[in-house]
């Protein structure tokens, strides 16, 4: 059974720093891309981040760059989101995802998220 | 960045009932559109990838282009959750809004 477990989830001072970590399961982690997707609190799904599976290309939503960096430990299986300058905008539900890339791409595991509160 | 528009925001429907949830996209993504349902405090599950390749029974999607719509017939108590499409046509990938499905 493919499983994806978030933890890191905490409340952070804005400006500071946190690191997210996702743990894959139930599958060979390294041959996924795999991503991290946000909902704050009351809105909808946002994409924040992708990465290949050897961690050689990643993509980020504007609105992160030069803020967070994604990146991963095949060898454990994880999947890490580094944040840093945190601002209240930041302040979601953090969900990994497995993306199956193909003809096209999409989400087909996500796990339960982690919540990221930013105080101000 | 491409924006991804749903409608209706929100839908009251009765189970057993049909309903269709409709995303345009601004512009051209082709046949890049997945759906996904969620629900409060879950994981997000696929329904729909590739426009129109069924995951999830009860669920259809069709389209192309700008503009696809989510079909759910027969509907369950479980079905009753938001749903969002997704394209993954170019980065940023971008969600719509999301149409909040309830019982009437």
């Amino acid at each position: 059974e493919v499983q994806l477990v978030e933890s890191g989830g905490t409340l952070v001072r804005r400006g500071g720093s946190l690191r997210l970590s996702c743990v894959g399961s139930g599958f060979t982690f390294r041959a996924y891309w795999m991503s991290w997707v946000r909902q704050a609190p009351g809105k909808g799904l946002e994409w924040v981040a992708n990465i290949k599976q050897d961690g050689s290309e990643n993509y980020y939503v504007d609105s992160v760059k030069g803020r967070f960096s994604t990146f991963r430990d095949n060898a454990k299986s994880s999947l890490y989101l580094q944040m840093s300058n945190l601002r209240a905008e930041d302040t979601a539900v953090y969900y990994c995802a497995r993306i199956v890339a193909g003809a096209v791409d999409y989400f087909d595991f996500w796990g339960q998220g982690t919540l990221v509160t930013v105080s101000s | 960045d491409i924006q991804m528009t749903q409608s209706p925001s929100s839908l009251y429907a009765s189970v057993g009932d049909r309903v269709t949830i409709t995303c345009r996209a601004s512009q051209m993504i082709k046949n890049y559109l997945n759906w996904y349902q969620h629900k409060p405090g879950r994981a997000p599950k696929l329904l729909i990838y590739s426009t129109s390749i069924e995951v999830a029974s009860r669920f259809r999607g069709s389209g192309s282009g700008t503009e696809f719509t989510l079909t759910i017939t027969g509907l369950q108590p479980e079905d009753f959750a938001t749903y969002y499409c997704q394209q993954s046509y170019t980065t940023p990938w971008t969600f719509g809004q999301g149409t909040r499905l309830d019982i009437k």
